[in-house]
């Protein structure tokens, strides 16, 4: 069975600090793959997402950056952590083969201080 | 641009009553697939219940069904017998194509009081 895992699950980190959140899903192969933040008490906002390795599309322009350097791994970072980082991260995979149905990984909650 | 509308920010519903939470959606698309998704307070995102808008029949899953109105992109969910364990923020969710972005509404928190 397929599974994904996202680390770490809680996270405080000082403004101008660095940032990686990392993602990886096992039992599956190519998956497309994605980051959402959101805010409390609100929706996802999609930030990027992945459809192979190497391949990265933003969606919000910001202070975040992804990687995909393996199949199944996705990377969020940050060279400069802002106050307006903080929030809850949420990493994702799909298949097509599955119809679209996104899995969601446990979430990191970030608070930038 | 695909747009997810949850108007109603919160409910509550007594326990094993029936309830509904409404979402409309906008989008030129013809093939294309609507979620909803649960989020307890642990904040894991779990997939509720999924249509594909190319089935006129509505989905179902053991509590949980839908009320798919294509013509008028309306996309209900209908929780009956509702348990404590249902309280959550549910989230109507929009997608089409290869890539499978989703796009969200803002989201319901709805409250089962005991």
């Amino acid at each position: 069975s397929q599974t994904i895992h996202q680390w770490p699950a809680t996270l405080v980190q000082p403004v101008g600090s660095p940032l990686s959140l990392e993602c990886t899903v096992e039992g599956t192969s190519n998956p497309n793959l994605y980051w959402y933040r959101q805010a409390a008490g609100r929706g996802l906002q999609l930030l990027f997402y992945s459809v192979g390795i190497g391949q990265i599309s933003s969606e919000v322009p910001q202070n975040l950056s992804a990687s995909r350097p393996q199949d199944r791994q996705f990377i969020l970072s940050s060279k400069k952590l802002l106050l307006s980082d903080s929030g809850f991260y949420l990493c994702a995979w799909s298949v097509l083969a599955d119809k679209n149905i996104q899995y969601f990984g446990a979430g990191t909650r970030l608070s930038v201080l | 641009a695909q747009t997810v509308t949850q108007s109603q920010p919160e409910m509550s519903v007594q326990e094993a009553e029936t309830v509904t939470l409404s979402c409309t959606y906008d989008t030129s698309e013809n093939n294309y697939y609507l979620f909803w998704y649960k989020q307890p307070p642990s904040r894991q995102m779990i997939l509720v219940i999924r249509q594909e808008a190319y089935k006129q029949q509505n989905a179902t899953e053991n509590r949980f069904s839908v009320n798919f109105q294509k013509a008028a992109k309306s996309f209900s969910l209908k929780i009956s017998d509702s348990q404590l364990g249902d309280t959550a923020m549910y989230f109507c969710a929009f997608t089409f194509g290869a890539n499978s972005k989703l796009t969200f509404g803002k989201g319901i928190t709805l409250s089962v009081r005991p």
